[in-house]
C-alpha cells in the first residue's frame, strides 16, 4: 500500500541555519503530495502542497519540489526562525478517491536563538 | 468559530467504558476524516464521509469503532468497550469537496482520549 518515510527527527537548528527535512514515498499512480506543520499548542496545518511531478510547492519561506524519479518531496528552507520550532509531516493523497491522506511519523524541528 | 471544532479536548475513561467523541466541521464543507495519532507517530486515517455516508471505513481498527454524520454536517466517532491501546490523540477534519485532487483538509485541534 501507499506510505511515506520521513528523517528521524529531532532536528535541532540555530536560527537562520538551511533546513533540509527528507521524505520519500511509495504509491501506485500519481499521489498528490503535502508538508503539514504543527506548531506547539494548534492543529495540523497545510504548509505547502504538490499535485504533479515537477511541481514546487512554497509557503512561508519553505519550499518542496516533487521528485518522482527518486519518489521525494524534501522540504527545504533557506534560513530557519525561532517561530519555525514545530513539528512536520510529510503526507500523500494516493490513487484512493477518497482524498484520505497517509502521513509520515513526523519530523520535530526545534531552532535555537 | 471558523474553524474544525472538536469535542471534549480531552477525555478519561475507564478500561471497557462506552466514549463519543464530536466534530463540528467548517459550514458546508461536504468531506470530513476521521483520523488517529499515537504518540510520536503520524496521524492514521479512520474513516472518510462525503455528506451522510461514510464512503471508505477501511481505517476503523475492528468493530468496536464507530462513526456517524447523520445531518452531513457534525460527526461522533464512538468507542465501545475501550482498551488502554485506543489511548491517542482523535483528529477530525473537513474539506470542501474531499476526492483525490488535493483540495485542502483542514484539521481540528484534536480530542486526547486516555484509556485508564
Amino acid at each position: 500500500g501507499d506510505s511515506v518515510t520521513q528523517m528521524e527527527g529531532p532536528v535541532t537548528l540555530s536560527e537562520e541555519a538551511f533546513l533540509t527535512i527528507n521524505c520519500t514515498y511509495t504509491a501506485t499512480g500519481y499521489p498528490s503530495l503535502f508538508w503539514y506543520v504543527q506548531y506547539p499548542g494548534e492543529g495540523l496545518q497545510l504548509l505547502l502542497k504538490a499535485t504533479k511531478a515537477d511541481d514546487k510547492g512554497s509557503n512561508k519561506g519553505f519550499e518542496a519540489t516533487y521528485r518522482k524519479e527518486t519518489t521525494s518531496f524534501h522540504l527545504e528552507k533557506g534560513s530557519v526562525q525561532v517561530s519555525d520550532s514545530a513539528v512536520y509531516f510529510c503526507a500523500l493523497i494516493g490513487s484512493s478517491n477518497t482524498g484520505k491522506l497517509i502521513f509520515g511519523q513526523g519530523t520535530t524541528l526545534q531552532v535555537k536563538p | 468559530g471558523a474553524g474544525v471544532s472538536q469535542t471534549p479536548s480531552n477525555k478519561v475513561t475507564e478500561k471497557g467504558k462506552y466514549v463519543e467523541l464530536r466534530c463540528d466541521p467548517i459550514s458546508g464543507h461536504t468531506a470530513l476524516y476521521w483520523y488517529r495519532q499515537s504518540l510520536g507517530q503520524g496521524p492514521e486515517f479512520l474513516i472518510y464521509f462525503q455528506g451522510t455516508g461514510a464512503a471508505d471505513d477501511s481505517g476503523l481498527p475492528n468493530d468496536r469503532f464507530f462513526a456517524v454524520r447523520p445531518e452531513g454536517s457534525v460527526s461522533t466517532l464512538k468507542i465501545q468497550r475501550t482498551e488502554r491501546g485506543d489511548s491517542a490523540v482523535y483528529l477530525c477534519a473537513s474539506s470542501p469537496r474531499g476526492g483525490p485532487v488535493g483540495t485542502e483538509a483542514f484539521f481540528g485541534q484534536g480530542t486526547r482520549l486516555t484509556v485508564v
